[in-house]
């Protein structure tokens, strides 16, 4: 559980303002995901990655970019053009090769613009 | 496409009752399916997966290709079983995972 790393845990934004979040992990995984928790939503996919230096949009990227310059980092911006970006983001990462298809959770960064 | 439904958004039951928490998927494949819990202040785990046709904590799913369903079931509640619940579900061929809106249980004493 340990093995991956948000931060920080809360954010506070100004409407205009471009943040970043932080990801990284320590576990040599070679996906890492980004989601958007909202109550009564679930679990919205932003962006992946599969391997460094490539990544790919989810569902609601919109709004939002990405980098994977690194293995073990895989920061997501939230920039201005970002509708509604308050919510509870979580990282995430996953090791196909000895435990298929199961994602593991970072503790998540709340974040609201004010 | 693939599509989880988590039907109910609260489940309330006393403790020792059964608990089933309903989950009902779209796919034309073969999916692997998963049961996700997050405790109160903490993250997001894995609880278990159908491949593996285990009990974990005394919850089981056993997967209904007929029916497209994955409940979760666990004959006796506990109070520590208060939680939310998200299934989820992987395509052939995909890593990504696609989770339904969950489920709060809530085990009252």
């Amino acid at each position: 559980d340990g093995g991956i790393t948000q931060s920080p845990k809360y954010l506070f934004r100004k409407e205009g303002q471009n943040v970043t979040l932080s990801c990284e992990q320590n576990l040599n995984h070679d996906a890492m995901y980004w989601y958007r928790q909202d109550p009564g939503q679930g679990l919205r996919l932003i962006y992946y990655s599969q391997i460094v230096n490539d990544f790919q949009k989810g569902d609601i990227a919109e709004g939002y970019s990405v980098s994977r310059e690194k293995k073990e980092s895989f920061p997501l911006t939230v920039t201005s053009a970002q509708k509604n970006p308050t919510a509870f983001y979580l990282c995430a990462t996953q090791d196909r090769y000895y435990s298929g298809n199961t994602i593991y959770f970072g503790e998540g960064s709340w974040l609201t613009v004010v | 496409a693939q599509r989880v439904t988590q039907p109910e958004k609260l489940l309330s039951v006393f403790k020792g009752a059964p608990v089933e928490l309903k989950c009902n998927y779209s796919y034309s494949g073969s999916p692997e399916l998963f049961w996700y819990v997050q405790y109160s202040r903490q993250r997001l785990q894995l609880l278990l997966r159908h491949i593996s046709r285990e009990s974990i904590k005394g919850f089981t799913a056993d997967l209904n290709k007929g029916e497209t369903s994955f409940h979760l079931k666990k004959p006796f509640a506990q109070e520590e079983d208060s939680a939310m619940y998200y299934c989820a579900l992987s395509g052939a061929g995909s890593y990504q995972l696609t989770f339904g809106k969950g489920t709060k249980l809530s085990v009252i004493p």
